[in-house]
């Protein structure tokens, strides 16, 4: 079965710090793997997806994940955090040849200090 | 994107009742998925909903439990049936988006039971 691993629960820092959040998956086959975000009283809303094609995928607000096949990896990352990236990650991913059914992992709680 | 409502946004409900939980989408869609996020856990699907046939459950959620209705392809209700504290949660509804691995999620509804 396919899961997701998020390493970090809560992760803190403070503005223009630099930010990697981890994702590992598992499922050998063709995977579209996503990020979620929800803010402070906000709706999930989705950051970047990638399904094929160059693995740097670019999202809003400054965001960008690398999918590493070999590691089966898709990290999230940002050169320099604002106050308003506090919010929570989720790291996500579908296996196309088996269902539709995306997979979560279980959130990175992210707060940065002003 | 498609915008989701849904009622009550949350709800503090005696052991043994049920909750009915309604999902309305400002445009027509063919998909419909109801979610559940436990403290500290990711989200976990309960089942699809396709207008005008029966909901597809996952393993470990059963039609007796969560009954779910797809009446049209703007609205949904999921109702938790029998409740112990244990389905206290978030309950999420999602739609599918342009792509079609993509999903557009409501607000969540805050359920406690005690």
């Amino acid at each position: 079965a396919q899961s997701v691993s998020q390493h970090n629960h809560h992760v803190i820092l403070s503005e223009a710090a630099s930010l990697e959040l981890g994702c590992n998956y598992s499922y050998g086959g063709t995977v579209n793997l996503f990020w979620y975000v929800q803010y402070p009283g906000q709706h999930l809303q989705l950051l970047l997806k990638y399904f094929s094609g160059d693995p740097l995928v670019k999202g809003i607000k400054g965001f960008e994940a690398e999918f590493i096949k070999s590691k089966f990896s898709f990290n999230l990352r940002k050169p320099s955090v604002q106050w308003s990236d506090t919010a929570e990650y989720f790291c996500a991913v579908n296996a196309p040849g088996r269902d539709d059914k995306i997979i979560f992992g279980k959130g990175t709680r992210l707060h940065i200090l002003p | 994107s498609a915008v989701i409502s849904q009622k009550p946004s949350r709800d503090i409900c005696q052991r043994g009742t049920s909750l009915t939980i309604q999902c309305q989408v400002d445009s027509q869609v063919t998909m419909m998925f109801w979610y559940r996020q436990q403290p500290g856990q990711s989200l976990t699907l309960i089942a699809t909903a396709n207008q005008g046939s029966e909901a597809t459950y996952e393993s470990g959620f059963v039609i007796d439990k969560f009954p779910i209705s797809r009446p049209n392809l703007t609205f949904s209700t999921l109702t938790v049936s029998n409740m112990s504290p244990e389905d206290s949660s978030i309950y999420l509804c999602s739609v599918e988006g342009r792509g079609r691995y993509e999903q557009y999620f409501g607000p969540g509804t805050r359920l406690t039971v005690t």
